[in-house]
């Protein structure tokens, strides 16, 4: 009955490694999402992609790559990771109208931790 | 750039009193304001969300108000429970499809 999934979970890494973050939802939604939310709680979007189609990408570092095989997955790679990058992130989908007056579902975030 | 404030940082009350959390916005051309519960280490969940056309949305204990003109949102919690205990969350959704979230009010029921 998991509405949005992302795997893993947890994730502990050193710098320079690479890494991806997988989400999946099952609730036949249109437009998935990946946030990041720093050490101070702020949620922050990252990318948005709506029917494969990458419809927002905020100013964040082109090692950072998300990728939409179909509309129920959109996965984040992280090239050479850097300390800076530990947060949480979050996936999250939902309907777009075309107005976003969709009620976004998250997932349960992955907790990522570079070394 | 949309801004989000939410008024207190934290909150704590004796089990029984009302809540009454603040979300201001910057600009006032939104499609709708969101406000979401999270608990530590999960996710968030969506617990109200209010259309830029309407003033309110109620949901059992939950009453979240929308001023859109004055760019406020005020979520009230009748009979807090220990169970309320989380830190909650304000988002307004622009015509982007961009969510821009406050920093969250922290709400502490006392038993």
């Amino acid at each position: 009955d998991t509405a949005v999934s992302q795997t893993p979970k947890y994730l502990v890494t050193q710098m320079g490694n690479d890494k991806s973050i997988k989400c999946e939802q099952n609730l036949g939604h249109d437009t998935m999402y990946w946030y990041k939310q720093d050490s101070k709680k702020f949620l922050k979007i990252m990318f948005s992609y709506n029917n494969k189609e990458l419809i927002i990408n905020e100013t964040v570092p082109n090692r950072f790559s998300p990728k939409s095989p179909d509309k129920a997955h959109l996965n984040l790679h992280i090239n050479s990771l850097e300390l800076g990058d530990s947060a949480v992130y979050f996936c999250a989908s939902s309907h777009a109208t075309g107005k976003g007056q969709e009620t976004q579902y998250f997932g349960p975030g992955t907790r990522l931790l570079v070394l | 750039k949309q801004e989000v404030t939410q008024i207190p940082a934290a909150l704590s009350v004796p089990e029984g009193e009302n809540l009454v959390l603040n979300c201001s916005f910057t600009d006032s051309a939104i499609y709708n304001l969101q406000w979401f519960r999270q608990d530590p280490g999960k996710g968030l969940t969506s617990l109200l969300l209010i259309q830029s056309s309407q003033r309110e949305q109620t949901s059992g204990r939950l009453n979240a108000s929308l001023d859109k003109s004055s760019g406020r949102s005020t979520l009230y919690i009748a009979a807090s429970q220990p169970g309320d205990s989380a830190t909650y969350l304000c988002a307004v959704s622009g015509p982007d499809y961009k969510l821009s979230f406050g920093a969250g009010t922290t709400v502490t029921v006392r038993a």
